[in-house]
């Protein structure tokens, strides 16, 4: 169980096009989804927590108009990277929350889209 | 706000030797800890997570991690490696009732025959 999925796996885009990355979990809902950017050999920065039904919250420097993200079902969130640069080329991670066998909220994660801005 | 540190950014052992990966954190208050580990081409497992209570924690595939609140910290073990445990590992760290996780650097650690 706690499965996530991401959608693509891999994107290439060019410069100042979107492209939409899709988080679902599969078999279990999700009010609250988490989306991470991680760059090479560095750890997983946390860009936004994704509520359903609300609007998702932005970490610090994480620019809102250029990364959107809707959650629009308790299965599926989206991110968007608007006008795509080069320096947005990046592996980007999804989480879904949900009540684990220890009896708290635990993060499961997604097998990450890798995008790639020509 | 909570920083994770992981020091050893490269790790090399051989088949059976034993590993300690280092993580420390940086919060005064309540934590919840976690390792999580990211094999070649895959997505980020857990291996063990800590709550509450016993801070000798077990995990999956024969690893432990043990909190020491005095240290701030929650080492990774395993008293013998094996070739497939050749992965990133990842400490991580929320506080409260805080669901917002943050990750230290990671470690690479790369296990030879």
């Amino acid at each position: 169980g706690a499965v996530v999925s991401q959608h693509p796996s891999r994107v290439i885009c060019k410069s100042g096009t979107s492209v939409k990355i899709e988080c679902r979990s599969l078999d279990f809902q999700a009010t609250t989804m988490f989306w991470y950017r991680q760059f090479p050999k560095k750890s997983l920065m946390l860009m936004a927590t994704s509520n359903e039904g609300s609007k998702a919250t932005y970490e610090q420097g994480v620019e809102k108009d250029k990364f959107l993200i809707n959650h629009a079902s308790l299965t599926l969130s989206t991110l968007t990277v608007t006008s795509a640069h080069p320096e947005d080329s990046s592996f980007y991670i999804c989480s879904a929350l949900t009540y684990g066998t220890s009896g708290r909220n635990e993060q499961y994660f997604g097998p990450g889209t890798r995008l790639t801005v020509t | 706000a909570q920083s994770v540190s992981q020091h050893n950014h490269h790790v090399i052992l051989s088949e059976a030797a034993s590993l300690e990966l280092g993580c420390n954190y940086s919060y005064g208050g309540t934590v919840n800890l976690f390792w999580y580990v990211q094999y070649p081409g895959q997505h980020l497992q857990l291996l063990l997570k800590y709550f509450s209570g016993d801070p000798l924690v077990k995990g999956i595939k024969g690893f432990e991690a043990e909190f020491i609140k005095s240290k701030f910290s929650f080492n990774l073990r395993k008293p013998s490696v094996q070739w497939s445990d050749t992965a990133e590992y990842f400490c991580a760290v929320n506080t409260g009732t805080a669901s917002k996780l943050t990750f230290g650097t990671g470690t690479r650690l790369q296990v030879t025959l």
